[in-house]
């Protein structure tokens, strides 16, 4: 079963605006990697994060890995409609152990 | 285009039917892993393999569940005598040695399995 809780499980952005989801494991993580899956598709790789504390961007898309390596946030900044999709986190050992997603819609 | 693919993308299968799922990694990629998804969830790893050995297989793998990488390159995932709730999409994902800076595993489309 899953060993990641992501929050929230579905949110809801206006083009311009900020969002933010977390990640937290019972478990230690030495990597933390952020994907973007759109339907009938593969999880697509954003953001890959290495070492306790580190503040990683890629264009709109800002992650930190937790200090205590329990933990990993997503920021996007300025949203566009093509943000939506399901955005997961996932721990690495060797393999890697995903959250249940957070569903993101553009509100009409 | 040198990304993973997975052949077929769709199959659609009736209960207590073999099928069989191919996976090409990224060329110099020596890891290979199958993932689980069902719907509203994450993947959930299957197995993995280094070059040609399968170094580890989850408990999800029931012993319908047969993976192969015979030359080291692509792999197959065979479900023999499929039931309902095997319906998942499968997904296959390759990856440099473990433990470099930047290593990290990539995704392939998927397949999506419906057993009737």
């Amino acid at each position: 079963g899953q060993q990641l809780n992501q929050s929230p499980q579905s949110m809801f952005i206006q083009e311009g605006e900020d969002v933010s989801m977390n990640c937290t494991s019972s478990s230690i993580f030495n990597t933390w990697l952020w994907y973007k899956q759109d339907p009938g598709e593969g999880p697509v790789l954003l953001i890959a994060l290495y070492k306790a504390g580190e503040l990683t961007s890629n264009g709109r898309l800002t992650a930190q890995f937790g200090i205590t390596r329990k933990d990993s946030f997503l920021n996007i900044s300025a949203s566009i409609p093509s943000d939506v999709g399901i955005y997961f986190c996932a721990g690495r050992d060797y393999k890697l152990s995903f959250g249940a997603g957070t569903t993101v819609t553009v509100r009409a | 285009d040198t990304g993973v693919s997975q052949d077929p993308r769709h199959k659609i299968t009736k209960r207590g039917q073999n099928v069989t799922f191919r996976c090409d990694p990224i060329s110099e990629h020596n890891r290979l892993y199958w993932y689980r998804q069902t719907l509203g969830q994450g993947p959930e790893f299957l197995t993995y393999f280094q070059n040609e050995a399968q170094l580890e297989k989850s408990r999800l793998l029931s012993d319908r569940f047969s993976a192969e990488r015979p030359k080291g390159s692509f792999s197959t995932l065979e479900i023999q005598r499929t039931e309902q709730g095997d319906s998942a999409m499968y997904l296959c994902a390759s990856s440099l040695v473990f433990g470099a800076p930047g290593e990290t595993q990539y995704f392939g489309p998927g397949t999506r399995l419906l057993v009737l």
